[in-house]
């Protein structure tokens, strides 16, 4: 079975410009996250959608932070305009509705650097 | 609110040593728990979990019991591997009204030598 998908895996690019990741869930899961880790900050969860719905985004930073779900097979997060500071390691993961325990599947992130 | 607490790393033994990471939490509730391992560039994958009190859950050789009277979750493998470098995170989830959020401690970054 296919994992959770994100890409780019890279993105390099100037202060200023728009960076937008992409996230492709586990097919069937009703949950998506969107993480940040930085070696400073650590682990953190920026939003999560349940059925393509935004639930809780209190954990996103800024204005300059948004993020969408058109369908249940794919979501983006954006940020515009980028700064220095955003530079991090971003995840997406899924989940199923399932009550207590049900993990969550990451992809394999996308490494940001904003220069 | 919900935290969880790992001890501090760098962790690093010889192959074929006995591994401790401890785990605390604080938690309103009955969170389920959970131990997630990252290896170099990849995701986080689910290693273990526990639901209820007195469960232990276990995977590769690895296991942690959910120990509700001194709220831990300290994971422990009897022979690790060089394989088994990694950072290791705990975390939880309140799973309040369905809600599927983890809660994650700071990551623990384990290194086994030969």
């Amino acid at each position: 079975d296919a994992g959770v998908i994100q890409s780019p895996r890279h993105e390099v690019t100037e202060m200023g410009q728009e960076v937008t990741l992409r996230c492709k869930p586990i097919s069937g899961h009703d949950y998506l996250f969107w993480y940040r880790q930085t070696m400073m900050r650590g682990l953190e969860l920026l939003i999560y959608f349940n059925n393509n719905v935004p639930i809780d985004d209190s954990g996103m930073p800024e204005d300059r932070f948004s993020a969408k779900m058109p369908n249940a097979s794919f979501s983006t997060l954006k940020i515009q305009p980028s700064e220095p500071r955003d530079s991090a390691v971003y995840f997406c993961a899924s989940s199923l509705i399932g009550g207590f325990g049900s993990p969550q599947h990451f992809g394999d992130g996308t490494r940001l650097s904003i220069l | 609110g919900n935290s969880v607490t790992q001890m501090e790393g760098p962790v690093t033994l010889s192959e074929e040593a006995f591994l401790t990471i401890n785990c605390t939490y604080t938690a309103t509730g009955y969170p389920s728990l959970f131990w997630y391992v990252q290896y170099p560039g990849e995701g986080l994958q689910l290693l273990l979990k526990a639901t209820k009190a007195d469960d232990k859950g276990s995977n590769k050789g690895f296991e942690a019991t959910y120990r509700k009277e001194t709220t831990s979750f300290h994971l422990e493998k009897g022979s690790v591997q060089v394989s088994d470098s990694a950072v290791y995170f705990c975390a939880l989830s309140d799973g309040i009204q369905g809600a599927q959020k983890l809660v994650f401690g700071q990551g623990t970054r384990l290194t086994i030598n030969p």
